[in-house]
Formats: C-alpha cells, sequence, structure tokens
C-alpha cells in the first residue's frame, strides 16, 4: 500500500510556542489530506481537511487561527499548531487519499505533541 | 446526524472463538461503511469496506441498511487479531468518521 509519512513522531514544546507537522505522501500524489486528532482512549477526530492548492475546510469548533494547514503540493501538508497550549496537547494524526472520491485513505504513523 | 457507533470499547474472547465486533450508523445518504484496525504501536490501516465483500484475514462484515450496522465478524478468534479496531462512515463530502473504536483482546 501507499506509504503516508508523519514528521517530527514526537514533539515537546513550551508554552506559547508554535509548533509545525509535517505529513508527507511517498510514493502518490495526494489531492486531498485529512487531519485528525485523538486523545486518550478516544477516537480519532476530523480537524481539517485539505486540498492542494487551496484553503483548508475545517470542522465546526476546530480554530483556523490556531491550527494553521498548509498543502502546498501534491506530496506535502502542513499542520502548525500556533501559541500552544498544555489543552493541545494530544496525538495529531494525517491521512491522505491519492484519487478524488476514492475512498481508501492511507494514514501516518501520528505526531504527538506535548506541550510544557 | 451523520454518527458512527461502536458500544463495546472492550472485547475480550478466547483464541478459537467466534468474534464480532458491533458497529451502527446515522447517516440520511447512501452510506460507504469501512472497518480499519491499529495493531499495538503500528498506524491505522484500512481492514475491509463494505463495497468490496470481501474476507480479510477472516474478517468479514456485512452492511444491513435495516439495521443500519456494519458488524465485523471472524468465526475463530487468532492471537495476532488483538488489536483496536474502528468503525469509519465515509460522507458525501469524503471526509470520514470514525467510532470510538473496540479494543479486541484474544486470550491464549
Amino acid at each position: 500500500g501507499a506509504v503516508v509519512s508523519q514528521h517530527p513522531s514526537w514533539v515537546i514544546c513550551k508554552s506559547g510556542t508554535s509548533v509545525k507537522i509535517e505529513c508527507r505522501s511517498l510514493d502518490f500524489q495526494a489531492t486531498t489530506m485529512f487531519w485528525y486528532r485523538q486523545f486518550p482512549k478516544q477516537s480519532l477526530m476530523l480537524m481539517a481537511t485539505s486540498n492542494e492548492g487551496s484553503k483548508a475546510t475545517y470542522e465546526q469548533g476546530v480554530e483556523k487561527d490556531k491550527f494553521l494547514i498548509n498543502h502546498a503540493s501534491l506530496t506535502l501538508s502542513t499542520l502548525t499548531v500556533t501559541s500552544a497550549h498544555p489543552e493541545d496537547s494530544s496525538f495529531y494524526i494525517c491521512s491522505a487519499r491519492d484519487l478524488p472520491g476514492v475512498a481508501e485513505a492511507f494514514f501516518g504513523q501520528g505526531t504527538r505533541l506535548t506541550v510544557v | 446526524a451523520q454518527r458512527v457507533t461502536q458500544p463495546e470499547k472492550l472485547l475480550s474472547v478466547f483464541k478459537g472463538a467466534p468474534v464480532e465486533l458491533k458497529c451502527n450508523y446515522s447517516y440520511s445518504g447512501s452510506p460507504e461503511l469501512f472497518w480499519y484496525v491499529q495493531y499495538s504501536r503500528q498506524r491505522l490501516q484500512l481492514l475491509l469496506r463494505h463495497i468490496s465483500r470481501e474476507s480479510i484475514k477472516g474478517f468479514t462484515a456485512d452492511l444491513n441498511k435495516g439495521e443500519t450496522s456494519f458488524h465485523l465478524k471472524k468465526p475463530f478468534a487468532q492471537e495476532e487479531d488483538s488489536a483496536m479496531y474502528y468503525c469509519a462512515l465515509k460522507t458525501g463530502g469524503f471526509k470520514t468518521i470514525f467510532g470510538a473504536g473496540t479494543r479486541l483482546f484474544v486470550k491464549a
């Protein structure tokens, strides 16, 4: 199957700083990428959908200015957590689809963010 | 409202026993449903989708529109089946809604 890679796998940052998480599709072009957040022992919560070259579509309740998403190329999407706070500590997962409308999405390994 | 419900957080069975992980959905359109699996320390991966009507690793799932269910079944559980299983619904906008997940533990 196709490979989606996230970087970093884990990061610790201080409150008030910004953190960027990268999501790359290694062997295919991702027309659509999704960003999820997963709290401990809970399911994945979709944060936003990004299409290459256009603005991301955020789910209700997700702050656009806090979670900046950029999908500048067909193989890279980035999520920047701005002015991070301890409550932003979570597991962030991206997934990518190669063809629009194709159901299967390939998942990254996730990034554990800890804000201290 | 679009919703996926997995009523069991944890399911524990003995090796060789049948297993059924329950999933119910709520969706006004024509549903497209999936089961994802996450083994320990591995990333989430697709197990099967209802449109394929296939059996993967011995697992099957049938979409029952009358009961709005998509339960995952396997006649004889194996220890290597122990994992977290997520039922998911793909909406018309191509986004996927996940259930809360069920942790399957297969005892020797």
